[in-house]
């Protein structure tokens, strides 16, 4: 069974700064897809980014972009300009595609607080 | 596009009674539904993969005759909490698995169930 570990329960970060969240995982598997999801106070869950395991290239949306180190089972958040809008949970996310019902195994979450 | 609803946003009702949650896909179709489970400060986790046709697929320790799950259409999948008791107070959150498109999930905005 896959794993995901989030070793920063809390982070926090002044505005307009870098920040990086860290994500290990566990898996005996060579295709897969690491994502990382925000969840604001709404608590609705929205998709930062999407990394493809086979890919090399690092994945990047605008002020976010990932460090995927495959070998090492490491893929990291930045978040470079922090703003106040990025106050947030962030789960990291790992997906099977040959799982059963490519389910989502999520890791514990980091708390981020932007502060002014 | 990929707009998942949940409704209703939140319930109260009381020990004993049941109580259903439906998400709805607007706008795509989807072949898996899945369940989630939040408690406060806490990361989600699956209840229950639900594919359109066929009976849900439990996580282990997710009691199936209490956390009853229908997928009745490619756009609708229920939960229903049967004789609710106080702990299983929670947040639930659905998401769907667009039929053409993979590997990701969109997430609806959640259920704050209490039970009283």
């Amino acid at each position: 069974a896959q794993t995901v570990t989030q070793s920063q329960p809390e982070m926090s970060v002044q505005e307009a700064e870098t920040v990086t969240l860290s994500c290990t995982y566990d898996t005996s598997e060579n295709n897969y897809y690491l994502f990382w999801y925000k969840q604001p106070p709404s608590r609705q869950m929205i998709l930062v980014i999407r990394q493809e395991a086979y890919k090399q290239q690092n994945a990047t949306e605008n002020r976010f972009s990932v460090n995927f180190q495959k070998a090492a089972k490491s893929f990291s958040l930045k978040i470079s300009d922090s703003q106040l809008g990025d106050t947030a949970m962030y789960f990291c996310a790992f997906m099977n595609p040959k799982g059963a019902g490519n389910m989502l195994t999520f890791g514990g979450g980091t708390r981020l607080m932007v502060k002014p | 596009g990929a707009v998942v609803s949940q409704h209703p946003s939140w319930v109260i009702c009381k020990s004993g009674t049941s109580v259903k949650i439906e998400c709805r896909s607007l706008d795509f179709q989807a072949t898996t539904m899945f369940w989630y489970r939040q408690f406060p400060k806490q990361s989600l986790m699956l209840m229950a993969t639900s594919n359109e046709g066929s009976k849900a697929t439990y996580e282990q320790g997710v009691e199936k005759d209490k956390f009853l799950i229908n997928h009745a259409s490619l756009t609708l999948s229920t939960l229903t909490v049967t004789s609710a008791h106080p702990e299983d107070s929670s947040f639930y959150i659905c998401s769907a698995l667009p039929r053409k498109t993979l590997p990701e999930q969109y997430f609806g905005p959640g259920t704050r169930l209490t039970v009283t």
